[in-house]
């Protein structure tokens, strides 16, 4: 069964960059479509972007400015750099898996347990 | 973007009961591409139905989804104590991808 850890600092200072990693294991991260998705403690969730294998990519028109997301096939991981943080981006951070291959329009079938960010001096 | 918004905000129910979730889009959502997720507190949201009506694999049949266009409906027929906790609708048809507020399933 696929899993997936979401790993990185869980206090960023504002103005700086915020770097989340998600590491796939037992399964390859070929083939699919992976997505962030944030939830600000006590709210509701907010998809932030995906990207595949491939290297393609979609963001959140809300976030597209200050968002980053990469891949590394040889680790099996993919990446999250959001920047100019501030208060407001804090929340706990996902990963997920779109549920078909090759499919970006799908619903997420496998999530991360999650890791929260405190965006704070 | 593609606004959802979910009915009731709280739905205070007992484990037997029947629980009723709505899902309104502020546009058309293509069937297919309406989910609902579930969220215990302290986890990660767990898939339970996609394309609209499709149960992901291993969600008991108590849960049901229907719905088209701007409405949608997630059903559990009867209440296990488990099922207690947050659901969300989610459109993934039209970027950027958006989530409903919730509809939080609390015991009575």
């Amino acid at each position: 069964q696929v899993q997936l850890q979401e790993s990185g600092p869980g206090l960023v200072k504002p103005s700086e960059t915020l770097s989340l990693t998600c590491t796939v294991s037992s399964g390859s991260i070929g083939s699919y479509y992976w997505s962030w998705i944030r939830q600000p403690p006590g709210k509701g969730l907010e998809w932030i972007g995906y990207i595949n294998y491939s290297g393609s990519t979609n963001y959140n028109p809300s976030l597209k400015s200050r968002v980053t997301i990469s891949v590394d096939t040889s680790n099996n991981q993919f990446s999250l750099k959001l920047s100019s943080v501030t208060a407001a981006d804090t929340a706990v951070y996902y990963c997920a898996r779109h549920r078909g291959k090759g499919m970006t329009s799908d619903a997420f079938d496998i999530w991360g347990q999650g890791t929260m960010v405190i965006v704070s001096s | 973007e593609i606004v959802l918004t979910q009915s009731p905000g709280t739905l205070s129910l007992s484990p037997g009961e029947r629980a009723t979730l709505s899902c309104r889009a502020s546009q058309s959502v293509t069937s297919i591409y309406l989910a609902w997720y579930q969220q215990r507190p302290g986890q990660a949201p767990r898939l339970l139905i996609y394309g609209a009506s499709n149960r992901a694999t291993g969600i008991p049949d108590r849960f049901s989804g229907s719905g088209s266009g701007t409405d949608f409906t997630l059903t559990i027929s009867r209440l296990e104590p488990e099922d207690f906790a947050v659901y969300y609708c989610h459109q993934y048809g039209t970027s950027p991808f958006t989530f409903g507020p919730g509809t939080k399933v609390d015991i009575k």
